[in-house]
């Protein structure tokens, strides 16, 4: 298993500006990933972090808008870009542990409101 | 993009009563996990299906992949107040390197 933090664990941020979320695990991971999850819906897969190089990002999603970063197997950042109130969420920092089924472990989340 | 749907939205059930929510992608998958995650919670992982046709139990929950590994289900018998949260299938496909995509989710409720 991997336990993992994320900071912060919420914030409140004025439009235009962004806002980086840090993600850092206690072992080294194979993959992380950063989901958007908006109150009482599904996730959605925002990215893949490669350690390294440049992250893989799903259909509607960025860099510009939502550059990461992962310099090393246990940690990764999240920037949300020049925030509008449609940014507010959820993110969740998600990784993949060496061997095992697959699974998935998450973090808490932060929980961004955009006034 | 790869849809996956899941049914139904919410289920309200009394305690004691058995409880399904079925998983339907557009595109066939490589493997399907199933996840829970509680009110306020993170999602948890629960299993992973890999083959056509696989059955495997978990005490109470019961899962299941179709045939042609484009549905799963979720069986859960004599819920209890304890199961209560949303519970989302994960699919994935190989091609588009392995990630997987979360289900819209059932959200369960269970009345003691």
């Amino acid at each position: 298993s991997a336990v993992i933090s994320q900071k912060p664990s919420r914030d409140i941020c004025q439009r235009g500006t962004s806002l980086t979320i840090q993600c850092q695990v206690d072992s080294q991971v194979t993959m992380m990933f950063w989901y958007r999850q908006q109150p009482g819906q599904s996730l959605t897969l925002i990215a893949t972090a490669n350690q390294g190089s440049e992250a893989t990002y799903e259909s509607g999603f960025v860099i510009d808008k939502f550059p990461i970063s992962r310099p090393n197997l246990t940690f990764s950042t999240l920037t949300v870009s020049n925030m509008s109130p449609e940014d507010s969420s959820i993110y969740l920092c998600s990784v993949r542990a060496w061997g095992g089924d697959d699974e998935q472990y998450f973090g808490p989340g932060t929980r961004l409101t955009v006034t | 993009g790869q849809q996956v749907m899941q049914i139904p939205q919410y289920q309200h059930v009394q305690e004691g009563e058995d409880f399904t929510t079925y998983c339907n992608s557009s595109t066939t998958l490589s493997n399907i996990q199933w996840y829970k995650q509680r009110p306020g919670g993170h999602p948890v992982f629960l299993i992973q299906l890999v083959k056509s046709g696989e059955v495997k139990k978990q005490k109470r929950l019961t899962f299941q992949f179709g045939e042609a590994k484009k549905n799963s289900s979720l069986h859960i018998t004599a819920t209890q107040t304890t199961d209560v949260g949303t519970y989302f299938c994960a699919g994935s496909i190989l091609i588009a390197g392995n990630q997987f995509y979360f289900g819209t989710g059932t959200s369960l409720t269970v009345i003691p």
